[in-house]
C-alpha cells in the first residue's frame, strides 16, 4: 500500500465546474497535509495546507481533511482553464520534520473551455 | 525576490560518469531541501540542510549519492557514478526557519538527469 494515495486522473471538468481532487494516507499519525500544483516542467507551488479536521477555505479552494477517514481533498470552484496542472497531495508523517513531505503520484486536472 | 534556482535544467551522461547539481535557495532561507522524482514514482525526499548542517539524510539512497551545502547557501548533490535508475528529476526545496514547522516549501524547477 502506498503511504499517500491519489487517482492519477486526468481529471477533465468543464470550464466553471467544481473540481473535486482526492488522497488518501495510510500513516494515521501523520500531522500535516498540504497541496501543491505543478505546471507542466514548472515547480511544484503550495495552495493549500490544513492541520485540523474540517474545511478550510481560500478564494476558490476548499481543503478537507477527515482524520478517522485518512483522507484529505481538495475542492476548487469555478474551475478555470488555468487551473489545468498536476496537483500534488503531501503529508507529514507523525514524529518527523515539518519539511520532510511524503508525496501522492498526482492527479492530473484539465479544465476544458 | 528570486527564487529557488536549479542548475543545470537538464543533464544527459552515460552510466558511470559523475553529475554534480547545484541548489540555490531564496536567500535568507536555511532550511534547505532535495527531493526527486523517478520516472513514474512519486516525489521522494533525499535530505534536509539546516544551514550547513545535515538534518536529515534518511531519503539518500546510497552512498553513490553526496550532497553539500558549505556556507549555508547553495547547495550542491553529486552522483559518482551515476547508474540507470538514478534517472529523474531532481528538486530543491527552500524554507526560513519560522517555517520549519509549517511545511511551506518552495521550489526549484528541477533538474533533470538522464543516464544513458
Amino acid at each position: 500500500q502506498k503511504e499517500v494515495e491519489q487517482n492519477s486522473g486526468p481529471l477533465s471538468v468543464p470550464e466553471g465546474a467544481i473540481a473535486s481532487l482526492n488522497c488518501t494516507y495510510s500513516d494515521r499519525g501523520s500531522q500535516s497535509f498540504f497541496w501543491y500544483r505543478q505546471y507542466s516542467g514548472k515547480s511544484p507551488e503550495l495552495i493549500m495546507f490544513i492541520y485540523s479536521n474540517g474545511d478550510k477555505e481560500d478564494g476558490r479552494f476548499t481543503a478537507q481533511l477527515n482524520k478517522a477517514s485518512q483522507y484529505v481533498s481538495l475542492l476548487i470552484r469555478d474551475s478555470q482553464p488555468s487551473d489545468s496542472a498536476t496537483y500534488l497531495c503531501a503529508v507529514v508523517a507523525g514524529g518527523t520534520s515539518y519539511g520532510k513531505l511524503t508525496f501522492g503520484q498526482g492527479t492530473i486536472l484539465t479544465v476544458h473551455p | 525576490e528570486a527564487g529557488v534556482t536549479q542548475f543545470p535544467s537538464h543533464s544527459v551522461i552515460e552510466k558511470g560518469q559523475t553529475v554534480t547539481l547545484r541548489c540555490d535557495p531564496i536567500s535568507g532561507h536555511d532550511n534547505l531541501y532535495w527531493y526527486r522524482r523517478v520516472m513514474g514514482k512519486e516525489i521522494k525526499f533525499l535530505l534536509h540542510f539546516v544551514k550547513e548542517s545535515k538534518q536529515d539524510e534518511s531519503g539518500m539512497p546510497n552512498n553513490r549519492f553526496l550532497a553539500e551545502r558549505t556556507g549555508g547557501t547553495y547547495s550542491t548533490l553529486k552522483v559518482q557514478p551515476a547508474e540507470l535508475e538514478d534517472s529523474g528529476v531532481y528538486f530543491c526545496a527552500s524554507s526560513h526557519l519560522r517555517h520549519t514547522n509549517t511545511g511551506e516549501l518552495f521550489f526549484g524547477e528541477g533538474s533533470r538527469l538522464t543516464v544513458l
